[in-house]
């Protein structure tokens, strides 16, 4: 079956760094995404990776490696509006998207 | 602002009711989509509609009956739902096309509670 596994909830200093691990088997891979999800708001897109390696953006970067089904985002300088939760999800052969549950990050001062 | 807006945000009905969901993008795009997000699970598909034409059905219960007239508008009709079918329901749409990674736009949700 498919399946991506990320962690259910981290918590971080603010001004800190935090790696935000996913593991994924699949059958196919068309490229990994990164989205946010605030409490009660919409999933919004962070990033798309589809070869390997480290792609950044601002405060924020994803790494892929497909030998072994593996990605992480990376948020640096974080602030309290970082805080919430963080959807890794593959697009597999089929052009669909398979998501894991999330990993709620939580913030502290 | 999301270019995807849904309406209600809430609903709450009784398992006999009969109620819809509506999405609407202005995007321009031509695929759309309909998620379930329970607590702590990962988000389902449910329904994935391509040029207006259903392309994708998770398996979903008929009492989900989703519509889509044209391009720009999906609804997502419900009749006799289960306790269980409370969540999150999340529409978002993409411009789909071969080579692209089809990043997709989500509206806010309609937060759903069957009594």
């Amino acid at each position: 079956g498919q399946n991506i596994d990320q962690p259910t909830e981290m918590t971080a200093t603010e001004g800190a760094i935090v790696q935000i691990n996913c593991t994924y088997q699949t059958s196919g891979f068309n490229g990994l995404f990164w989205y946010q999800q605030h409490a009660g708001e919409a999933p919004t897109f962070l990033s798309y990776n589809v070869l390997d390696g480290l792609e950044e953006k601002g405060r924020f970067s994803s790494f892929l490696s497909r030998s072994k089904g593996y990605s992480y985002l990376l948020l640096k300088e974080l602030q309290m509006k970082d805080s919430a939760s963080y959807l890794c999800a593959v697009m597999d052969s089929n052009y669909q998207l398979i998501w894991g549950a999330g990993t709620k990050l939580i913030i502290k001062p | 602002e999301t270019g995807v807006t849904q309406t209600p945000r809430h609903l709450v009905m009784g398992m006999t009711n009969k109620k819809s969901l509506k999405c609407e993008q202005h995007l321009g795009h031509n695929a759309m989509y309909w998620y379930k997000q329970s607590a702590k699970k990962p988000l389902e598909l449910m329904f994935v509609y391509n040029f207006k034409e259903q392309t994708e059905n998770n398996s979903v219960p008929s009492r989900f009956s989703p519509e889509c007239p044209n391009s720009s508008h999906l609804f997502l009709h419900l009749h006799t739902l289960q306790p269980e079918d409370s969540a999150l329901y999340l529409c978002a749409s993409s411009q789909r096309s071969k080579g692209d990674y089809n990043e997709q736009f989500f509206g806010p949700g309609t937060r759903l509670t069957v009594l």
